[in-house]
């Protein structure tokens, strides 16, 4: 099994632009977290879908982020305008059934907006 | 929500037993305690979760005490993949599926 896949490992823009991350979870899994660190706050959970519906998404930060699942194998998270307060690593999880299932994470994101 | 509290750093010898101690004295009856960890630049792991009893897997050993206001993580033997930040979570007594990661122990593992 490939395990999580996602990308780009590393995204560098400029602030206003726009930048999508994409994730791919594990085959056969239901549910996909979106997980945001940094230094300052640490690892927050954005949101969550299962059975690609969104769950909870009061962890998004402001109407700039926004999160879709088209499909069972692929998830997006965009940030439409980037800042670069939004710099950080971005991990996707995913899980068989509920979250408090073993979740497994991806490599992550790291995103630079200058 | 059960919060936790975990020392900040810990060190550890090569091959020796690590106990990473957690205390979560607001747990609720029907929450379950989790360990996960995240090596330097990776995706944190899932290491083991239990609820009242105690637990064992291949990488670890989770042990709570009967009023399960606390528990312990042992990693019998040490090795230097072993260094990470481990966290200890409660699963959110709302049955939704968060996991809330605090500032978790940092387990630095020496020669």
């Amino acid at each position: 099994d490939a395990g999580v896949i996602q990308s780009p490992r590393h995204e560098v823009t400029e602030m206003g632009q726009e930048v999508t991350l994409r994730c791919k979870p594990i085959s056969g899994h239901n549910s996909l977290f979106w997980y945001r660190q940094t230094m300052m706050r640490g690892l927050e959970l954005l949101i969550y879908f299962n059975n690609n519906v969104p769950i909870d998404d009061s962890g998004m930060p402001e109407d700039r982020f926004s999160a879709k699942m088209p499909n069972a194998s692929f998830s997006t998270l965009k940030i439409q305008p980037s800042e670069p307060r939004d710099s950080a690593v971005y991990f996707c999880a995913s899980s068989f059934g509920r979250g408090y299932n073993e979740q497994f994470f991806g490599p992550g994101t790291r995103l630079t907006v200058l | 929500d059960a919060k936790t509290t975990q020392p900040t750093s810990m060190d550890c010898a090569e091959g020796r037993a690590a106990n990473l101690p957690c205390n979560h004295s607001t747990i609720s009856g029907n929450e379950y305690v989790y360990w996960y960890r995240q090596i330097h630049s990776q995706g944190p792991q899932y290491i083991i979760h239990g609820l009242k009893n105690n637990e064992t897997n291949e990488m670890a050993s989770l042990i709570i005490t009967e009023d399960r206001k606390s528990s312990t993580l042992i990693l019998p033997h040490a090795t230097l993949r072993d260094t990470a930040v481990y966290y200890c979570i409660v699963r959110v007594a709302d049955n939704t599926d968060k996991l809330i990661f605090g500032t978790g122990t940092r387990l630095q593992v020496f020669p």
